[in-house]
């Protein structure tokens, strides 16, 4: 059971637009900025956003995240096939860091 | 550009041992904490632990507090876990990982599998 709680699974049409929540607690979202990974099977997991909303460079605008409270968002728009991925949200639980549970993103 | 590439993975009886390495490259490793994060088969991500850029601060899962340790060394620029009285459930793919400057896991290596069973 992940201290962070996001929804298992979801799926979307190419062109589409997916949101992707991630809820967590005052130890935790509510005390610190989350990031977002996607991980591809057999790969290294990426980077995608940080401080809640900031992209590293060569994340395209695509992709972007949000915080309110206790809860956090990855917004992902014109989606293709390649996004089809699993996505982890991410964030300090006092001296632990803790990850979501994931969310496996199907593009139909 | 930062590379992590883990090694020392592989098949060990349950209550064995194993020590893996991450070498890192491409950036000033004593710099930064370093992370170890595996993901069991068929299960999410899971933070294993930390080891601060003092070399001295080390935090641990509660699922490996007391069996695993994290080290580092910095003439080396290599990441370490020791892995002892290893269980079925730390069957897993064990990526080390830097921790970034914006309180977030930033650079990632490709992985080491670990299967322990008999």
């Amino acid at each position: 059971q992940s201290v962070l709680t996001q929804s298992p699974s979801m799926s979307a049409a190419p062109g589409q637009k997916v949101t992707i929540s991630c809820s967590g607690s005052s130890s935790n979202i509510g005390n610190d900025y989350v990031s977002w990974y996607q991980h591809l099977p057999g790969t290294a997991p990426k980077l995608l956003i940080y401080e809640n909303n900031e992209r590293p460079s060569g994340i395209p605008d695509r992709f972007s995240g949000s915080k309110s409270g206790t809860s956090a968002t990855l917004g992902i728009t014109g989606l293709q096939t390649g996004d089809e991925a699993d996505y982890y949200c991410g964030t300090w639980n006092g001296n632990f860091w803790v990850f979501g549970g994931g969310t496996k993103l199907t593009v139909l | 550009q930062v590379q992590l590439v883990e090694s020392g993975g592989g098949v060990v009886q349950p209550g064995g041992s194993l020590r893996l390495s991450c070498a890192a490259s491409g950036f000033t490793f004593s710099h930064y904490g370093m992370h170890w994060v595996r993901q069991a088969p068929g299960k999410g991500l899971e933070w294993v632990a930390i080891i601060w850029n003092d070399g001295r601060t080390k935090v641990y899962a509660d699922s490996v507090q007391g069996r695993f340790s994290i080290s580092r060394d910095d003439s080396k620029n290599t990441l370490y876990l020791q892995m002892n009285s290893l269980r079925a459930e730390d069957t897993a793919v064990y990526y080390c990982a830097t921790d970034g400057s914006h309180r977030e896991v930033d650079h990632w290596g490709q992985g080491t599998r670990v299967t322990v069973s008999s």
